[in-house]
């Protein structure tokens, strides 16, 4: 079954230090990997994604993530934090069994502290 | 161009009630997803239209049903309304299943 897991509820990291949120996944196939931002009061925003090719990604806001095909990881990371980079950070996966369906995990929470 | 956009933004309903939520897809776009989030967890995929046809479908029971009309706009339609069902509904518009853009959802709530 396809799955998705974020083991963190919650990160905690000061401004300017590097961030890393965990996402591990488990599919058939080959994976298309995404990573989607929720600020307070706005809508789910797309960050960035793995479709195939280099396994490091770079997306919006200074975001990238890390493809690991053996580790079945995608973690999402930040040179520097910022205090605005605060939010809820859901990893997703698109499976194609039976139809395509998108898997979210459970989500985590960024806390930046200046 | 125009965002995702989804009416009403909150609807309140009673146990047994059937409802329609709306949505209309960013321009361009050819494919609708539909999901159900419930407070403090991850959005869950209830289904998806791709060219006005369900392509995939969520772990949702047959209650939960939906439309994609010619110009990509997409209705949910839940049946037999339960408690449980009290959510954030999100639609999100892509490019045959690529990236998607998410409106800012329908707030249900069952009493």
């Amino acid at each position: 079954a396809q799955s998705v897991a974020q083991p963190e509820d919650q990160v905690n990291v000061a401004e300017g230090n590097p961030l890393t949120v965990k996402c591990t996944y488990s599919v058939s196939g080959n994976p298309y990997l995404f990573w989607y931002v929720q600020y307070p009061n706005r809508g789910l925003q797309f960050l960035l994604k793995y479709i195939t090719g280099d396994n490091l990604v770079k997306g919006s806001y200074g975001f990238e993530a890390e493809f690991n095909k053996s580790q079945t990881s995608f973690h999402l990371k930040k040179p520097s934090a910022l205090v605005s980079d605060s939010a809820l950070y859901f990893c997703a996966v698109r499976a194609h069994t039976g139809g395509f369906k998108t898997i979210f995990g459970a989500g985590t929470r960024l806390f930046v502290k200046a | 161009e125009t965002g995702v956009t989804q009416s009403p933004t909150h609807l309140i309903k009673t146990r047994g009630q059937q409802v329609t939520l709306r949505c209309s897809s960013q321009s361009g776009h050819n494919t609708v997803s539909w999901y159900q989030q419930a407070l403090g967890q991850g959005p869950q995929f209830i289904f998806q239209y791709y060219r006005e046809e369900e392509n995939g479908r969520g772990n949702f029971p047959p209650r939960f049903s939906g439309l994609q009309f010619p110009n990509y706009s997409s209705e949910l339609n839940v049946n037999a309304l339960e408690l449980d069902d009290s959510a954030l509904y999100l639609c999100a518009s892509s490019l045959a299943g690529d990236e998607q853009y998410f409106g800012p959802g329908t707030r249900l709530t069952v009493t």
